[in-house]
């Protein structure tokens, strides 16, 4: 069966910290994405990675980096954590190829940041 | 930067009622996606339907694509308690990759 993990459910953290959020597919899957939620917003693509250690910026990247040094893990990093980025993650990944089809998300992050 | 709309926002039936929910998008597309999200929890993938195709069926779930009018409907028949969720509409994504725009979504809510 097809799994997407994330390391965390709910995490709170203090602003100024460094956070790590780590997400782990089984799939073999080329293309892996982190995503931010927020009510009204919808789903806002941060960063996405097409290989190993290569990553494109999504729509909101500024205030975070990413790491893909593995081909099943994507971590996504919050280098100086700040209230504006308290909201639910997500990450996802999607074979390669040619038609822009179907993502397999994890269960998801709530990050708080106090 | 928002491709997909979804109408209405948020919908609330009663059991057994159908639930349509609609999904306009701005730009020509080679396919349409919908995704349902149980509160709190990550998106898990219904259906893709091809920009050649108009209608298409899983199990309770019918989706219609009009390229004409760049819009898409999800219909959910006979709807039960289980299928209170939002629910996306996903269009590629601009450039190369696999990059897709989700919308902001319809909240359904179905009253037992």
């Amino acid at each position: 069966d097809v799994k997407v993990t994330q390391s965390s459910r709910y995490l709170v953290k203090r602003t100024g910290e460094k956070v790590f959020l780590e997400c782990v597919q089984d799939m073999d899957h080329e293309n892996m994405f982190w995503y931010r939620q927020d009510p009204g917003l919808g789903l806002r693509l941060i960063y996405f990675s097409y290989d190993v250690k290569m990553k494109e910026k999504g729509d909101i990247p500024e205030g975070y980096s990413v790491s893909r040094e593995k081909k099943e893990r994507f971590s996504l990093i919050l280098e100086s954590a700040s209230t504006n980025q308290t909201s639910m993650y997500l990450c996802a990944s999607t074979r390669g190829g040619g038609e822009k089809g179907e993502q397999y998300f994890g269960p998801g992050t709530r990050l708080t940041v106090t | 930067s928002q491709q997909g709309e979804e109408d209405p926002q948020a919908l609330s039936i009663q059991e057994g009622e159908n639930a349509t929910m609609n999904c306009s998008y701005k730009t020509s597309i080679n396919n349409l996606q919908w995704y349902r999200q149980n509160s709190g929890r990550g998106l898990v993938h219904l259906i893709l339907i091809r920009s050649n195709e108009r209608e298409k069926h899983s199990g309770r779930l019918r989706v219609t694509l009009d390229t004409s009018k760049k819009s898409s409907s999800l219909l959910i028949t006979a709807s039960r308690a289980a299928d209170t969720a939002s629910y996306f509409c996903a269009t590629p994504g601009r450039g190369g990759y696999q990059k897709v725009t989700f919308g902001t979504g319809t909240k359904l809510q179905v009253i037992p």
